[in-house]
């Protein structure tokens, strides 16, 4: 059971480029987000999706995409990197569990560079 | 989704309890309150989550008060390892968004 997982670790981008940061879970979790983190700062919600073929956004979706095709996979898409994009991204997934309706699990981060 | 309000950093030194309390004077009948840590180069990690009075579990305890509008995160007994920011948030039961403020940085000294 490897939780939630992140491709790739580290990245760097000119400006202008587009890539895809990917995220999978193996916990069978409807819910999925994704997060940036930039230096100092708290998380700030991008996209987060309730199930297979359903997103939205969240409080900062300009210059990203997601799509949600299985339950396990949930990437993200940066259509034009800016270096305002320069940031830690965090993907996560919720389910219910033992300790709380619903918990959510962190993946390690990818670590975002736009020049 | 409420709004919370925590200290920005708090010092402690190793051994002692260290209490963070949150504000939330917005929170909804049905928010839970939820306490996570993150440390440096890491994804935020669950502690504990409470719904009202006390919730104790083997790293931490959450009190809080019979209006809700408030709740504190009490650490035993806080080692080096504590080092690490901690966020308050208060979400619904069926709630898998979450937005995080600035969280509350403590440094345990030796």
């Amino acid at each position: 059971n490897a939780g939630v997982t992140q491709t790739p670790k580290f990245q760097v981008l000119k400006t202008g480029q587009s890539m895809t940061l990917q995220c999978a879970q193996d916990m069978n979790h409807e819910y999925m987000s994704w997060y940036r983190q930039d230096p100092g700062m708290g998380l700030r919600l991008i996209h987060y999706s309730v199930g297979a073929g359903i997103t939205d956004q969240g409080e900062v979706p300009n210059g990203y995409n997601v799509s949600r095709s299985t339950t396990e996979d949930f990437p993200l898409r940066l259509l034009s990197a800016a270096p305002s994009q320069t940031s830690v991204y965090f993907c996560a997934s919720s389910g219910r569990s033992p300790r709380a309706p619903y918990e959510q699990y962190f993946g390690p981060g990818t670590r975002l560079t736009v020049t | 989704l409420a709004k919370t309000t925590q200290p920005i950093s708090m010092d402690s030194y190793e051994g002692q309890e260290v209490n963070i309390t949150c504000s939330h004077n917005n929170i909804a009948t049905n928010d839970y309150i939820t306490w996570y840590q993150q440390f440096p180069s890491q994804g935020p990690r669950f502690i504990i989550q409470g719904y009202k009075t006390k919730v104790t579990n083997e790293v931490a305890s959450l009190f809080i008060p019979a209006d809700r509008k408030s709740s504190t995160l009490s650490l035993p007994r806080v080692s080096l390892s504590d080092t690490a920011v901690y966020y308050c948030l208060v979400e619904m039961d069926s709630s898998y968004k979450l937005i995080f403020g600035s969280g509350t940085r403590l440094l345990v000294r030796p």
